[in-house]
């Protein structure tokens, strides 16, 4: 079955740096890859997701990035701020087999002003 | 904006005893998802479900657990007996369609003593 591995575990930022946090997966089938933002005691919330079929996707100060031939795929944060201290998982799917999304250890951001 | 919403927020139980853990998905959602989280640890899959039917389980969603939809909004994950080791958050998704974003309810967290 499919394997996500998810680096950093921690990672902490000056107020204004990047953030990069990275995924790798092991099943080459899986084509949906989301990413979710933790606050302490709260829901899991989707902040950004990215297809097979595209390699790059921007929201603002977030884009996510997707390498299928590596089998890898990033998260990255620019200008960051208090309130992106945050776990943030990544997850990958394969939407045509299955429905379960398969998660990463996640990586606990903090970012400090 | 719509959420899925779970109760209780908080269960206590002892070991050995059933619980039923309730969500409500977001209304014209068809796919509703249990998944659990350990203290500090990933997010794991346990079960998928749509049509009246369970479309997906991990290894996890073993004899002691099940799932129903008892009435046009609940969706009820059972667990028969419970062990220790069940401690955990248990977050229930829902989505449109099987190739959606999955939304998270904010949690139940499940104490077994």
């Amino acid at each position: 079955g499919e394997n996500v591995e998810q680096h950093p575990s921690t990672l902490s930022v000056q107020e204004g740096d990047s953030a990069v946090i990275k995924c790798t997966y092991s099943d080459s089938a899986s084509n949906y890859f989301p990413w979710y933002k933790q606050e302490l005691g709260k829901r899991p919330q989707l902040i950004i997701d990215i297809r097979s079929n595209v390699g790059e996707k921007k929201d603002q100060r977030i884009a996510v990035t997707l390498n299928k031939t590596a089998k890898h795929f990033s998260l990255h944060i620019t200008e960051t701020q208090p309130e992106d201290s945050a776990v943030y998982f990544c997850a990958a799917s394969n939407n045509q087999a299955g429905t379960a999304l398969i998660f990463g250890k996640g990586t606990t951001l903090s970012v400090s002003s | 904006e719509p959420e899925v919403t779970q109760t209780p927020s908080h269960q206590v139980t002892q070991m050995g005893q059933e619980v039923i853990l309730r969500c409500v998905p977001i209304s014209n959602h068809l796919y509703f998802y249990w998944y659990r989280q350990i203290l500090g640890q990933k997010v794991e899959f346990l079960v998928s479900f749509y049509n009246n039917e369970i479309s997906e389980k991990s290894e996890i969603f073993d004899d002691q657990f099940s799932v129903e939809r008892p009435d046009g909004s609940n969706f009820t994950l059972k667990i028969r007996s419970t062990k220790l080791e069940d401690s955990a958050m248990y977050f229930c998704a829902s989505s449109v369609l099987l190739r959606d974003t999955q939304y998270f309810g904010p949690g139940t967290r499940l104490t077994v003593l």
